[in-house]
C-alpha cells in the first residue's frame, strides 16, 4: 500500500521561481493537510481540505495556494518562492474526522529557496 | 501553534528513567493525537484521545486526557535509547471542522 506519497522528496528553487508540490493519498481520505515544519515550531498548518473542490486556511496560508480538484490529491503551490519558505513540507490524508481516526503523513518535501 | 503547547520543548534523560510531557490548550480538545517522529523522517501515529478521562497504553507509552479536555500528558516509564525523538501532539479545537494543528514538539534525547 502506498498510503501517503509526496512529489518531489527535494527541491532548490531560486528566489521568484514558482513550483508545485504534489500530494497523493490511494486510501480514499476526505480530509487532507499540508503541514511545515521548522526546528523548534513543530507542524504548523498551511492549508487544509474536508473534501473534494474545497479548501480551507490553516496558520500560515501566505504565500503559498492549493488545490483540491480530485479527491485524492492535493496540490501546494508556490508562486514566488522566498527564502522564508525554505522548510520540510508534509502533507496528510484523514478519514473524516467525527470517525476519529488518525492523520496518514507523507515522507516529506525538503524544499530550500536560495 | 501557540493553541496548543507543548511542555518541555527539549528533554534529555538516562536510560531507564520515567518522564512525561505535556500539550495544553486554552480550548477544549475534540481528539487529541500523538505523533513521534525521528529526525528527518515522517510521523508515527502513537495514539488518540477523545474522551475526558481516556487513557490510553502502548508498550511503554501512557497517555492520559484530562477531564476537562484541556490537556494532555504522555509518559514515558523506563525510557530506551529507542524512545529518542520529537514527540508531537495535535488536535481540533474547534469540534469537527477537519483543522488540525500541531504543538510545537518536543525533542526527547535518551542518554545510554
Amino acid at each position: 500500500n502506498a498510503g501517503v506519497t509526496q512529489t518531489p522528496k527535494f527541491r532548490v528553487l531560486k528566489t521568484g521561481q514558482s513550483m508545485t508540490l504534489l500530494c497523493a493519498q490511494d486510501m480514499n481520505h476526505e480530509y487532507m493537510y499540508w503541514y511545515r515544519q521548522d526546528p523548534g515550531m513543530g507542524l504548523r498548518l498551511i492549508h487544509y481540505s474536508v473534501g473534494e473542490g474545497t479548501t480551507a486556511k490553516g496558520e500560515v496560508p501566505d504565500g503559498y495556494n492549493v488545490s483540491r480538484l480530485k479527491k485524492q490529491n492535493f496540490l501546494l503551490g508556490l508562486e514566488s518562492a522566498a527564502p522564508s519558505q525554505t522548510s520540510v513540507y508534509f502533507c496528510a490524508s484523514s478519514y473524516r474526522r467525527g470517525r476519529g481516526t488518525e492523520a496518514f503523513f507523507g515522507q516529506g518535501t525538503r524544499l530550500t529557496v536560495v | 501553534s501557540q493553541e496548543l503547547e507543548q511542555s518541555p520543548q527539549s528533554l534529555i534523560v538516562q536510560e531507564g528513567k520515567n518522564l512525561t510531557i505535556n500539550c495544553t490548550s486554552s480550548k477544549t480538545l475534540y481528539g487529541l493525537y500523538w505523533y513521534k517522529q525521528k529526525y528527518g523522517e515522517g510521523l508515527i501515529f502513537l495514539m488518540m484521545l477523545q474522551k475526558g478521562g481516556e487513557e490510553k497504553s502502548h508498550e511503554k507509552i501512557t497517555a492520559k486526557l484530562d477531564e476537562k479536555k484541556q490537556q494532555s500528558s504522555l509518559h514515558i516509564t523506563a525510557s530506551q535509547p529507542s524512545h529518542a525523538g520529537i514527540y508531537l501532539c495535535g488536535a481540533e479545537l474547534s469540534g469537527n471542522t477537519g483543522k488540525l494543528i500541531f504543538g510545537q514538539g518536543t525533542t526527547l534525547q535518551v542518554k545510554p
